[in-house]
């Protein structure tokens, strides 16, 4: 089966600026993660759907994140007006239902924030 | 802040050893799971083990899992140079799942 696809895999901006990054999971998986990873750290969680439901969303920072994922399968992060510290590799993952099942992640895009 | 949290940081061992890298957490959980990430790449499952369960093995992998301790730990036996990666352990509670800061492992050849 395909893997979860992420674009683009590597984004530049300047501080301030907006970016938005694009998942598609695994077909058929009913819940989609979006994690923030610093270097050196390990995966925060920052949003988790369930189909289209959020179920998680303690730790975005809803000022500036915002998130969706429509009909349950695609779903877009975006970021307005991005800060220095959110230079970081931005991972989406998917699995079958809900934190019981294994996740799969995909390759992640690499934010720099200049 | 992080339910896992991974020991030690930094693990190097000679290709054929094994290594041992350990997982502690606070609150009560559903499973924990453990996942492998080469650099600059994406997190992949390694194994899964439930709070009912003690010990798994898969392949070179065993996982075993103290709930009274509050601690799981990963041994990977006769290690290669493909198993240097980052390794993170994953808690799920409550239908949260929160990863450690991971353990960095050197298998030199």
């Amino acid at each position: 089966e395909a893997g979860v696809a992420q674009s683009p895999r590597y984004k530049i901006i300047e501080k301030r600026q907006s970016v938005a990054f694009w998942c598609n999971p695994i077909s058929g998986h009913a819940t989609l993660y979006w994690y923030q990873q610093i270097l050196g750290q390990g995966p925060k969680l920052l949003i988790q759907f369930q189909n289209n439901g959020v179920v998680d969303d303690s730790q975005l920072p809803k000022d500036r994140f915002s998130a969706e994922r429509l009909k349950g399968v695609d779903s877009t992060l975006k970021i307005q007006p991005a800060k220095l510290e959110d230079s970081a590799v931005y991972l989406c993952a998917s699995s079958r239902a809900d934190t019981s099942y294994e996740q799969y992640f995909g390759p992640g895009t690499r934010l720099t924030v200049t | 802040s992080q339910q896992g949290e991974e020991d030690p940081q930094a693990l190097s061992i000679q290709e054929g050893e094994n290594a041992t890298m350990n997982c502690s957490y606070k609150t009560s959980i559903n499973n924990l799971q453990w996942y492998r990430q080469n650099s600059g790449r994406g997190l992949v499952h390694l194994i899964l083990i439930r709070s009912n369960e003690r010990e798994k093995h898969s392949g070179r992998l065993r996982v075993t899992l103290d709930t009274s301790k509050k601690s799981s730990s990963l041994l990977i036996t006769a290690s290669r140079a493909a198993d240097t990666a980052s390794y993170f352990c994953a808690t799920d509670g409550a239908g949260k799942s929160t990863f450690g800061d991971g353990t960095t492992l050197t298998v030199k050849p």
